[in-house]
């Protein structure tokens, strides 16, 4: 248990809806990431929240939002839904990045959707 | 441009089998590198993290090498099981404030019975 919940786990919905993702990253991690991974293909870098703020951007459509709250969890907004953003999204998680702290990336096991 | 890349593609070995992935990157300003495993419909749990100094690295029957010179990691499992059966990702950490990763796209390895 890498001490990142994700829900749901899976989620099954119709082209043009709008679904969230949630993620409760590890007690003290202050950094929080989004990939998405469509199938068979590798991990692809959505955007990162550190302590509230946005703090890098990687290949995330503008149908796509994500925030992150005071209590550090994170929401990912996925709007406008086509066929094509069917996948597993990852949240993972991290401290920030202090001396002595590797920042491995820990990972929730994952929100499956499918765009129908 | 920040790059990780990783050969082979996809693998397919017997049981007991020795194996070896690779990994070439081209990141800088570099700080650690993982090596991540993640099964089918699973998050990616890390297996070893080499930093720079670090030539070699071991967990269990996984053994890691880093080439800091030549920019050059890989993974070694020894008497593979059906278990390992999984994708092996690459991933180079630079550190600014807060990490920035840099993922390969995997080797998809298969033990067969």
């Amino acid at each position: 248990d890498s001490g990142v919940t994700q829900t749901p786990k899976h989620l099954i919905t119709a082209t043009g809806q709008r679904v969230t993702l949630r993620c409760s990253p590890r007690s003290g991690d202050l950094s929080v990431y989004w990939y998405q991974q469509s199938l068979d293909q590798g991990l692809q870098f959505l955007i990162q929240y550190y302590n509230g703020e946005e703090r890098a951007k990687g290949n995330i459509l503008e149908r796509f939002s994500a925030q992150q709250f005071p209590d550090l969890h994170s929401e990912l907004n996925l709007s406008s839904l086509e066929l094509g953003d069917s996948a597993l999204y990852f949240c993972a998680s991290s401290l920030r990045g202090n001396t002595g702290n590797t920042g491995e990336l820990f990972f929730g096991e994952g929100s499956r959707l499918t765009v129908l | 441009k920040n790059q990780v890349e990783q050969s082979p593609q996809s693998l397919i070995i017997l049981e007991g089998k020795n194996c070896t992935l690779q990994c070439n990157y081209t990141v800088s300003p570099f700080s650690n590198l993982r090596w991540y495993k993640q099964d089918t419909g699973r998050g990616p749990v890390s297996l070893t993290i080499m930093t720079f100094s670090e030539n070699t690295k071991s967990n269990g029957r996984y053994t890691a090498t880093l080439d800091a010179d030549t920019k050059q990691s890989s993974l070694h499992i020894t008497a593979s099981q059906l278990s390992d059966s999984a994708s092996y990702i690459c991933v180079v950490s630079q550190i600014s404030g807060t990490y920035k990763y840099i993922f390969g796209t995997g080797t998809r390895l298969k033990v067969l019975a």
